[in-house]
């Protein structure tokens, strides 16, 4: 069970090309989803918090009209890098979870989507 | 503020052998703690957490961790390492309530045969 899947796992664009990126919640409903980018033999750094219905809330630095996310349902999240720049090339993750407030939200584990490698040259 | 560190870069071991993966934390409040693998051009799979309870927490592959809150560390360990164990590994942490998971910078590990 708590199966994410991403869609695409790779991506390579032109410059300028803007590029979603699914995130969906196979097997649970996912009230919360996040947004990672990942830079080679580095940390995950959190990018944006997304609760279904609401609007995402961005991280200090990541530039919220370039990384446009939408979490329209409970079971899908989608990440739109637009006008997207060689600097943007990287790997992008997703996460999920389930009742994210209050003390059993946290018990909960994130559940991971495997991860889209975007180039952009 | 919470924070995760992970002390060492890559840890190497030979197939067979015992093998810890150190993590020590920073939180105000009662931590949750997790660990999680990540294989080449994969996301994060869950290995185990701790909540409460026993300081000794099971989780996937045969892979273990103790809390110690005296030395405020969560370390990853195995008994006996495999060669498909070599990925790199990252621990995390929450606080009960709101806030958000913050993992360690992680920590490559590699199995020799």
């Amino acid at each position: 069970g708590a199966v994410v899947s991403q869609h695409p796992s790779r991506v390579i664009c032109k410059s300028g090309t803007s590029v979603k990126i699914e995130c969906r919640s196979l097997d649970f409903q996912a009230t919360t989803m996040f947004w990672y980018r990942q830079f080679p033999k580095k940390s995950l750094m959190l990018m944006a918090t997304s609760n279904e219905g609401s609007k995402a809330t961005y991280e200090q630095g990541v530039e919220k009209d370039k990384f446009l996310i939408n979490h329209a349902s409970l079971t899908l999240s989608t990440l739109t890098v637009t006008s997207a720049h060689p600097e943007d090339s990287s790997f992008y993750i997703c996460s999920a979870i389930t009742h994210w407030t209050g003390r059993e939200g946290s018990n909960q584990p994130q559940h991971f989507g495997d991860g889209t490698r975007l180039s952009i040259l | 503020a919470q924070s995760v560190a992970q002390p060492e870069d890559q840890v190497n071991v030979a197939e067979g052998n015992p093998l810890t993966v150190k993590c020590t934390y920073s939180v105000s409040g009662n931590p949750y703690l997790f660990w999680y693998v990540q294989y080449p051009n994969r996301g994060l799979q869950f290995l185990l957490k701790y909540i409460t309870g026993d300081n000794l927490v099971k989780g996937s592959y045969g892979f273990e961790a103790e809390f110690n809150k005296s030395q405020t560390s969560f370390h990853l360990k195995k008994p006996s390492a495999l060669v498909s164990d070599s990925a790199l590994y990252f621990c995390a942490v929450r606080v009960s309530g709101y806030s958000t998971l913050t993992f360690g910078k992680g920590t490559m590990l590699l199995v020799s045969p």
